[in-house]
């Protein structure tokens, strides 16, 4: 089991960007997570899917960001216009529905400058 | 809403026990708990499912009592390699979930 796989693992931009994160489930796992985690507000859940289908999406901080989830084994996080205060560390985490444990990607960390 | 973690830190010699709460203000339907070593993704530790119920996983054990919306996680005998930061996660109904802060755990020699 190669675990969540999230690419890229670091990814520096400018201002005004797009930037787009991608991560691939664990097989079999029908849950999806993306989160943010930064010093100043800890790990933010931004949105969920289940099936494949978003569940909530009420922690996307705004317009600027959307996430797809095409088929069980692919999704992607699209930041468009970057901002600075995007900077951080993004994970991606997958479970199987019901009370499973999450398994964390190794998380992409972007720098906007 | 995101669960309510203390102590925010906590510096141990190996060998000493430690305890780090975590409490909701909303009804909970499970705990989770995640240890975070710099640099890197959280990882899963344990998942408490019902009212009372204990875990372990290596000297790390864990209670939740429904009735309080707290959880508790216990740390025996200290090892270095315990450090790191630990979380709480509390699923909703819809089973997203969100974390405390965090309580960071250094272990010395």
């Amino acid at each position: 089991d190669a675990g969540v796989i999230q690419s890229p693992r670091h990814e520096v931009t400018e201002m005004g960007q797009e930037v787009t994160l991608r991560c691939k489930p664990i097989s079999g796992h029908n849950s999806l997570f993306w989160y943010r985690q930064t010093m100043m507000r800890g790990l933010e859940l931004l949105i969920y899917f289940n099936n494949n289908v978003p569940i909530d999406d009420s922690g996307m901080p705004e317009d600027r960001f959307s996430a797809k989830m095409p088929n069980a084994s692919f999704s992607t996080l699209k930041i468009q216009p970057s901002e600075p205060r995007d900077s951080a560390v993004y994970f991606c985490a997958s479970s199987t529905s019901g009370f499973g444990g999450y398994t964390f990607g190794s998380g992409t960390r972007l720098t906007v400058v | 809403q995101q669960p309510v973690q203390s102590p925010q830190a906590v510096i141990l010699r190996e060998g000493e026990d430690a305890v780090i709460n975590c409490s909701s203000s909303k009804a909970l339907y499970s705990v989770h708990w995640y240890r975070q070593k710099h640099g890197e993704a959280p990882v899963f530790l344990m998942i408490l499912l019902k009212g009372g119920e204990q875990k372990g996983h290596e000297k790390i054990s864990a209670s939740f009592n429904e009735k309080k919306q707290q959880s508790s996680l216990y740390l025996t005998a200290s090892q270095l390699s315990y450090s790191g930061t630990y979380f709480c996660g509390t699923p909703d109904n819809n089973n997203d979930m969100r974390f405390g802060a965090g309580t960071r755990l250094t272990v010395k020699p």
